[in-house]
C-alpha cells in the first residue's frame, strides 16, 4: 500500500466555523507533512511531524492547529480562517523525515474559505 | 540557501513530440538530492524520480528520461512520445543534506499540455 489518503475531498466553510482536514498513510512512515498550495504555485510547507512529534512549524498561524494521533493519522484543526486561506491542502509522508527520501502525496483537500 | 529555478512555465506540444522540461538549480552543499514531481489536474503530486548529488547517471524509465549534470547544476526531464496524460503540472524540487529538518525546495512549476 503506496497510498496517503485524505478526507475530505472538498470543503467549503465559513469563517466562523471549525473543521478538520484529516490524512492517514499505512506505509509504515515515521515523517507526516502538510502543504499549502495556492493556484498555479508550488506547495509550501506548512508543517512537519517527526515520529510523531511537531519537528517544524513554518510560522504558521495559529487558527491552523495539526494534531498527530498515532504514526498513521495527520489531522489539521482548522478555525476562525480567512479567505485567503482557500487553497489545496497536501499531506505527504516519507520513511522518515531525513532529505534522502521521497515524499507520497495525497490527493489533497480543496479549501474554500466564504 | 538552496534555490530552484524552471524558466518554463507553460509548454503546449502535440501528441508524440518529445518534449523536455528544464529544472537548475543551487546550493552550497556538496550532498543534495533531487526531485521530480507530476501534479495532474486532480492535484496529488506524484512522485516520479529522485537522484543524489553523487550519482551523475542518466535514467530512464519508459517514456521518460533524465539527464543530471552536475557542471551546470541541472536536472532535466525529457518525455519522448508524448501523450495527452502526460498533461500536467511538473515541479523538479531539492532537498540539502541537512538532517532531519531539512526541507523539500520546489521550483515554481513547468505546465505542460499535451494536444491530441
Amino acid at each position: 500500500d503506496t497510498e496517503v489518503t485524505q478526507t475530505p475531498k472538498h470543503l467549503v466553510m465559513g469563517m466562523t466555523n471549525k473543521k478538520s482536514l484529516k490524512c492517514e498513510q499505512h506505509m509504515g512512515h515515521r515523517a507526516m507533512y502538510w502543504y499549502k498550495q495556492k493556484a498555479k504555485k508550488p506547495p509550501e510547507l506548512m508543517f512537519v511531524y517527526s515520529y510523531e512529534k511537531l519537528s517544524i512549524n513554518e510560522s504558521v498561524p495559529s487558527r491552523f492547529s495539526p494534531e498527530c494521533p498515532n504514526s498513521s493519522l495527520l489531522n489539521l484543526h482548522l478555525h476562525a480562517l480567512q479567505p485567503e486561506d482557500s487553497a489545496l491542502y497536501l499531506c505527504a509522508s516519507s520513511q522518515d523525515p531525513y532529505s534522502y527520501n521521497e515524499q507520497f502525496f495525497g490527493p489533497g483537500t480543496r479549501l474554500t474559505v466564504l | 540557501a538552496q534555490k530552484v529555478t524552471q524558466a518554463q512555465t507553460e509548454i503546449s506540444v502535440v501528441e508524440k513530440e518529445d518534449v523536455t522540461l528544464d529544472c537548475v538549480y543551487e546550493t552550497r552543499d556538496t550532498t543534495y538530492y533531487l526531485f521530480w514531481y507530476k501534479q495532474p489536474p486532480s492535484g496529488e503530486l506524484v512522485f516520479l524520480i529522485r537522484r543524489n548529488s553523487f550519482d551523475e547517471q542518466n535514467e530512464i524509465s519508459g517514456r521518460y528520461s533524465w539527464n543530471f549534470q552536475k557542471s551546470t547544476s541541472s536536472f532535466n526531464f525529457t518525455i519522448t512520445a508524448s501523450q495527452v496524460v502526460d498533461s500536467a503540472v511538473y515541479f523538479c524540487a531539492l532537498r540539502e543534506y541537512t538532517g532531519a529538518n531539512s526541507k523539500l525546495t520546489f521550483g515554481k512549476g513547468i505546465t505542460l499540455s499535451v494536444r491530441p
